[in-house]
């Protein structure tokens, strides 16, 4: 099993619906993310999930949610999104040793989400 | 002004060249970097920390200059495999926990 998995892998959706990203992480890591990479811009820090405090990018607009049921699952919620969303979103994981470290961030495979 | 600024390119360089990228940033505060390998229409993977005095491994060296803020990454004796986009990342301290800002990549070319 991969370090980190996502699915789905593609997401095509129309801008009423209702759908979830799912990431699993096998590394043992206390801290997960959620990143957004358009084209043409630097990968976009979504939310951290660290020891179980959630840290929020104050510019993520409410129609995207995420859930941290436990340490090894990351979900990101989509609802009401527009096309400008359409973007690769990626998961990452890592071991947060305390005091504002972070080592080695492991990816998953990314969502390539597309919004009509 | 960008909180990492790194040259998009893209650099084309022959197989064989050395080829140095270079990074910038603006929170003095930040406490750790790395460089991240990203391959076309996949996901970022580490390539190296980079530690205060400096450090390679094999045909990669990365510098670290905190009074410049400023990070380096040079490639010697390029390979076509090398071809990809490099990200350079700063962790910054926030409160008690951290944050990753990654720059926007250099995106390198070898060419046979």
């Amino acid at each position: 099993e991969t370090g980190v998995t996502q699915t789905p892998r593609h997401l095509v959706m129309g801008m009423t619906n209702k759908k979830s990203l799912k990431c699993e992480q096998h590394l043992g890591h206390n801290a997960m993310y959620w990143y957004k990479q358009s084209a043409k811009k630097p990968l976009e820090l979504m939310f951290v999930y660290s020891l179980e405090e959630r840290v929020e990018n104050n510019s993520v607009p409410s129609r995207f949610s995420p859930e941290c049921p436990n340490s090894s699952h990351l979900f990101l919620h989509l609802h009401t999104l527009q096309p400008e969303d359409s973007a690769l979103y990626l998961c990452a994981s890592s071991q947060f040793s305390g005091r504002g470290s972070y080592n080695e961030q492991f990816f998953g495979p990314g969502t390539r989400l597309t919004v009509l | 002004r960008k909180e990492v600024e790194q040259d998009p390119g893209p650099f084309n360089v022959p197989e064989g060249a050395t080829v140095a990228f270079n990074c910038t940033y603006s929170n003095s505060a930040s406490q750790s970097f790395f460089w991240y390998r990203q391959d076309c229409r996949k996901e970022p993977k580490l390539l190296m920390s980079v530690y205060s005095s400096g450090n390679e491994d094999g045909r990669f060296t990365a510098q670290l200059n905190r009074a410049s803020q400023y990070i380096s990454l040079l490639i010697r004796d390029s390979k076509l495999s090398d071809s990809a986009t490099y990200l350079c990342v700063v962790n910054q301290r926030s409160g008690n926990t951290g944050k990753l800002i990654f720059g926007q990549g250099t995106t390198l070319q070898v060419k046979p």
